[in-house]
């Protein structure tokens, strides 16, 4: 069974608005989150974590939330670009073991010009 | 800059087949990793190592064995392939003090027949 879900398998957005990719977890041991992008043909390119100890961390136009009570993140993309088109994954770790990573299924995001 | 890289790009396999993914990186990284990707199912663990003579099982180790006699190589062995292993391999490596920006290959597209 899945331990982290990514329940969106597609998100379609205009270019210059918003894009929320939301990412939920059931491992209430997992202290470490991270988001990674993937273009076709491409391996994941790391994109951006968070620490339990925090529930926000920005950068640049990324941005992850974190709810632990509810066991759920979220990336914002302000403003989208097409070039932001891409499968988005997230992953999880606990216990600071860093050496094992769950991903969720992604979510692919199409940003429309 | 290389980064990681896996060979081949593409493979086709009869049951039975074994066959080694090469996977090797530059940046001078102890901790490698091999992940499948499968529809539906994210990246999953298949094996990862934390130095040369040093390896551990993942999520999914089942049916792939796996080495390190360098820091540059990881390969990733399947001594009878199955259709169920058709999938699409990608090693990853980083710094161990690094917990989040791991640098991934571009991936091995099997094909078990």
């Amino acid at each position: 069974d899945q331990q982290v879900k990514q329940n969106s398998p597609s998100l379609s957005v205009q270019e210059g608005r918003i894009s929320i990719l939301n990412c939920d977890y059931t491992n209430s041991m997992f202290d470490y989150f991270l988001w990674y992008k993937k273009y076709p043909a491409e391996g994941p390119t790391f994109l951006i974590s968070i620490s339990s100890i925090k529930d926000k961390n920005e950068d640049g136009r990324f941005t992850v939330f974190l709810n632990k009570s509810a066991k759920h993140l979220s990336l914002h993309i302000v403003p989208s670009q097409p070039g932001d088109s891409a499968v988005y994954f997230c992953a999880a770790s606990a216990g600071g073991n860093f050496n094992k990573f769950y991903f969720g299924s992604g979510t692919k995001l199409n940003v429309k010009p | 800059n290389a980064g990681v890289t896996q060979t081949p790009k593409f493979q086709v396999l009869k049951t039975g087949q074994s066959m080694t993914l090469q996977c090797a990186q530059d940046m001078n990284h102890e901790y490698m990793s091999w992940y499948r990707q499968d529809p539906g199912m994210g990246l999953r663990l298949i094996h990862y190592s934390v130095g040369a003579g040093i390896t551990d099982q993942g999520e999914v180790p089942n049916g792939y064995n796996v080495s390190r006699s360098t820091t540059e190589d990881f390969p990733l062995r399947l001594l009878s392939a199955a259709p169920s292993q058709t999938s699409v391999y990608f090693c990853a490596s980083r710094r161990t003090e690094s917990n989040t920006e791991a640098f991934f290959g571009q991936g091995t597209r099997l094909t078990v027949v």
